[in-house]
């Protein structure tokens, strides 16, 4: 079945880096791309962007341009997210999904980053 | 703030009926662009229970059912049970002037009494 298993938690201290990767199985990895999805403590889900498998084109949400990169590696059929100079507004659990046309099914578990001094 | 406005809450007894709107613009939902909605339940990964604005996914229940008109959507569960008390989120997309973006709804919880 179609799975995404996301790694684990970090811990980070603010205006570093943090690298979430997100591993596919299940299914033809370049048939489909990825969205990167966050929720904040007590928020709502914010989209952060996609990435097409197929020839790398992103899409990043206004808000996060110049601060986030979307990445894939075909060889190991594994989608990554780099989020840079973080706050402590960007403490939240950090979601990927699978993208068809314009929805998201199915989604990773989720990686809790936390943003702290 | 989100382009997709959601109320923040609904309830609705056992077996009941429970509809939640998602208002959008002539820049997302009232320029044709699909809406989709998610189920979140808390500490797990959001779940897609509508794409294209009515259909289900295998294994979503008849029972919950998509609708779009105009610049809004709806979902609606009907025989409201206890493990449909979740945070409920449409989607869609946005183009604007000032950009094309992914957008969620502001989210809607879901009560059951």
């Amino acid at each position: 079945q179609v799975q995404l298993v996301q790694s684990g938690a970090e811990v980070k201290k603010p205006g570093a880096s943090v690298k979430v990767s997100c591993k596919a199985s299940g299914y033809t990895f370049t048939s489909y791309g990825f969205a990167w999805v966050r929720q904040a403590p007590g928020q709502g889900l914010e989209w952060m962007g996609r990435i097409s498998t197929y020839n790398g084109n992103t899409n990043y949400a206004r808000k996060f341009q110049g601060r986030v990169t979307m990445t894939t590696d075909t060889s190991t059929s594994t989608a990554y997210l780099e989020l840079r100079s973080l706050k402590s507004d960007d403490t939240a659990i950090y979601y990927c999904a699978r993208t068809t046309s314009t929805w998201v099914d199915p989604w990773g578990q989720g990686t809790l980053v936390t943003v702290s001094s | 703030q989100s382009v997709l406005t959601q109320p923040p809450s609904v309830s609705g007894a056992l077996g009941q009926r429970v509809t939640i709107s998602c208002t959008g613009s002539s820049s997302n939902i009232g320029a044709g662009y699909e809406v989709h909605w998610y189920q979140k339940l808390p500490g797990t990964a959001p779940k897609l229970l509508i794409y294209g604005n009515n259909n289900r996914p295998s294994g979503v229940p008849e029972r919950i059912s998509g609708s779009k008109s105009g610049t809004s959507a709806s979902l609606a569960i009907t025989g409201l049970q206890a493990e449909d008390e979740a945070d409920y989120y449409c989607q869609s997309y946005d183009s604007s002037l000032s950009g094309s973006f992914y957008v969620f709804g502001t989210g809607t919880k879901v009560t059951v009494l």
